[in-house]
């Protein structure tokens, strides 16, 4: 079946402007992962859902930085007022808990450009 | 709160040579431990995985790692690479008890890896 997609594929902003990331998981995934991959810190965990909700919101960077996800699926990264250190490729992943086999299913990412 | 450490961010090596690529974590807690690659131009990828059971896990092209809890490690090895194998190696671990089924990452910083004919 079809895997985890991401889009836009690039992303060049300006800085100060806002933009939206967005994420389409494999189907019947409920878990959704959020990370971040940036040549100076590496790949940090950035949020996590389960179904719509949002436990675990303890990597995001600022208060500029939010995330939904609707219908169970689709997932949404708003970058607010970008700077220039959020320059980075995002990544989202999915997993199915239930599986037990623990792995994520990662996204082949969004590089955002701020310039 | 855990950490990853990947002791080398670069590994060049010869073509049929064996390799090992290092991997420590620290963690207050039991952990999964992961190893993901990243090919040229490509997304992550789960290489192998150590659950439970026994401490020697292997991929299905001739990667394998140990989990060895006294020294807190889990390096990653192979006999001898290809060409094929150029690629970027992240090592990861997830908390058994983070709670519900969060079972976010926590990554190394990576170690590439080059094949050389």
């Amino acid at each position: 079946g079809a895997g985890v997609s991401q889009s836009p594929s690039n992303k060049v902003t300006e800085k100060g402007k806002d933009v939206e990331l967005r994420c389409d998981p494999i189907s019947g995934h409920t878990a959704l992962y959020w990370y971040r991959q940036s040549l100076g810190q590496g790949l940090e965990f950035l949020i996590y859902f389960q179904g719509n909700s949002a436990p675990d919101k303890s990597g995001l960077p600022s208060d500029r930085f939010s995330a939904e996800r609707t219908g169970g699926s689709v997932s949404t990264l708003t970058i607010q007022r970008t700077q220039q250190e959020d320059s980075a490729v995002y990544l989202c992943a999915s997993s199915f808990p239930g599986s037990f086999s623990y792995e994520q299913y990662f996204g082949p990412g969004t590089r955002l450009t701020v310039t | 709160a855990q950490s990853v450490t990947q002791l080398d961010s670069q590994v060049p090596v010869f073509e049929e040579a064996p390799v090992e690529l290092r991997c420590n974590y620290s963690s207050s807690v039991s952990v999964y431990l992961f190893w993901y690659v990243q090919y040229p131009n490509q997304g992550l990828q789960l290489l192998l995985k150590y659950l439970s059971g026994s401490t020697l896990v292997e991929s299905i092209n001739g990667f394998e790692a140990e989990f060895n809890k006294s020294q807190t490690s889990f390096h990653l090895r192979k006999p001898s690479v290809h060409i094929s194998d150029t690629a970027e190696y992240f090592c990861a671990v997830s908390d058994l008890y983070s709670g519900g089924s969060n079972y976010k990452l926590t990554f190394g910083k990576g170690t590439l890896l080059t094949v050389n004919p």
